[in-house]
């Protein structure tokens, strides 16, 4: 199975701060890599496709790059609304897989 | 609009059956293909299985933790689908979702979600 592993696990940042996580492949996975974005009592919310496509209704300052094993998720302001816990998930090739999330706090 | 709804989550001994339900409205639910995430307290999501359209052959693929305990099936007459789980662990307690999957990753992500059904396994 493919390993996803996200880092940080967590960050406090500010309203307005710009924030990156990583996402890292344990083999490649081409650009197959999804991100999504959770709040406490609610399901998963696609963010990003196909590693930087975005999802329609999401907003422009979510954006994701990368191919190969290494890949990122950037809020370029994070809004107050954006705290939450964000995932990884790879549909190169099954299982799928997640990475274990990164919670991204207030601080 | 399109919605998920789980149901037939519950507290069950290990070793027992639970059956959760999967049912869709807002959408052509023949059309999709269908797989279950579960989430553990705490924890991140973990892919479980999944089921094909049947106009895509309706096959099913499962996560190993679940092979040959886990059965998913679909009643597209009553845009329902099905994860029959048998000799529960209490590895298994967690927070299951059903969702839609792309049949093309290049154009989709695991796009509607249910709000989740919660399978609690202890003695």
């Amino acid at each position: 199975d493919i390993q996803m592993t996200q880092s940080p696990s967590s960050l406090s940042a500010s309203v307005g701060d710009r924030v990156t996580i990583t996402c890292r492949a344990s083999q490649t996975i081409s650009k197959y890599l999804n991100w999504y974005q959770q709040k406490p009592g609610k399901a998963p919310k696609v963010l990003i496709y196909a590693s930087s496509s975005l999802q329609s209704g999401v907003p422009s300052r979510f954006s994701g790059s990368g191919s190969g094993t290494e890949f990122t998720l950037t809020i370029s302001s994070l809004h107050p609304e954006d705290f939450a816990t964000y995932s990884c998930q790879q549909s190169y090739t099954m299982p799928w897989t997640f990475g274990q999330g990164t919670k991204v706090e207030i601080k | 609009e399109v919605q998920l709804v789980e149901s037939g989550g519950g507290f069950i001994k290990p070793g027992g059956s639970l059956r959760l339900s999967c049912a869709g409205s807002g959408f052509i639910f023949s059309n999709l293909w269908i797989s279950w995430v579960r989430q553990a307290p705490g924890k991140g999501l973990e892919w479980v299985g999944r089921i094909k359209a049947v106009s895509a052959g309706g096959a099913t693929e499962y996560a190993a933790p679940v092979e040959g305990r886990f059965t998913i099936s679909r009643d597209d007459s009553k845009n329902t689908v099905f994860l029959q789980m048998n000799s529960l662990k209490t590895g298994d307690t967690a927070l299951y979702y059903c969702t839609t999957e792309p049949n093309d990753w290049n154009y989709a992500g695991f796009e509607h979600w249910g709000q989740g059904t919660l399978v609690s396994v202890s003695s």
